[in-house]
């Protein structure tokens, strides 16, 4: 079992432009959570996505959007890059009826 | 509204001694409580978790918390210190089994020889 892959694991942008993070999850979860770390911070709930559809969102704006597949993997955009998006993106992933939730490598964005 | 405050941006401790992080949470409905790890460039490993069960949570690598409701604390602890144990951890509070997690802010652990 591979656990929760996430692709890339460092990536380069300019302000402005748009980013795709990819997240594969744990075989056999079915949700999917995105996280932004910050550094220095602890991480903050971007969104979750459950059958497809986004189930919860926290405090972002509209230039975050998700989408989860058929297979359960997912991909997070951020539209209009900002300095400030700068972060440590993690992935997390859970069965419907487990109570853990695995925790991928992440994706390190930074943004010039 | 949920929160929760970790006390002691950075714990220095020698190898041997007690491991004590600090964890204060702040929810108005009964909590579920967690205990991450996270080593350098890496992401974050589940070490112990409080649901309603027993209040004292026996986690991996040594690790255990108690949650006390009046003190509304789950502090983590460990009675002897590894140098492996040196990483980043990081307390979390949620309202159910699958909702989001709400995270503190971090606390270092540094363990010297």
């Amino acid at each position: 079992d591979a656990g929760v892959t996430q692709s890339p694991t460092h990536l380069i942008k300019t302000r402005g432009q748009q980013v795709t993070l990819r997240c594969s999850p744990k075989s056999g979860h079915d949700t999917v959570s995105w996280y932004q770390q910050a550094l220095g911070q602890g991480p903050q709930f971007i969104f979750q996505y459950y059958e497809e559809e986004e189930r919860q969102r926290g405090n972002f704006p509209d230039r975050f959007s998700g989408h989860q597949f058929p297979n359960y993997s997912s991909e997070l955009n951020v539209n209009a890059l900002l300095l400030g998006d700068s972060a440590l993106y993690l992935c997390a992933s859970r069965g419907t009826s487990n109570t853990e939730a695995f925790f991928g490598q992440g994706t390190r964005l930074t943004v010039v | 509204a949920q929160s929760v405050t970790q006390l002691g941006s950075h714990v220095s401790v020698s190898e041997g001694a007690l491991v004590l992080l600090r964890c204060n949470y702040s929810s108005s409905v009964p909590p579920y409580l967690f205990w991450y790890v996270q080593y350098p460039n890496q992401g974050l490993q589940l070490l112990l978790k409080y649901t309603s069960a027993a209040t004292l949570v026996k986690g991996i690598n040594g690790f255990e918390a108690e949650f006390k409701k009046s003190e509304t604390s789950f502090h983590l602890t460990k009675p002897s210190a590894h140098m492996s144990d040196a990483a980043e951890y990081f307390c979390a509070v949620s309202v159910s089994n699958t909702d989001k997690l709400i995270f503190g802010t971090g606390t270092r652990l540094q363990v010297f020889p």
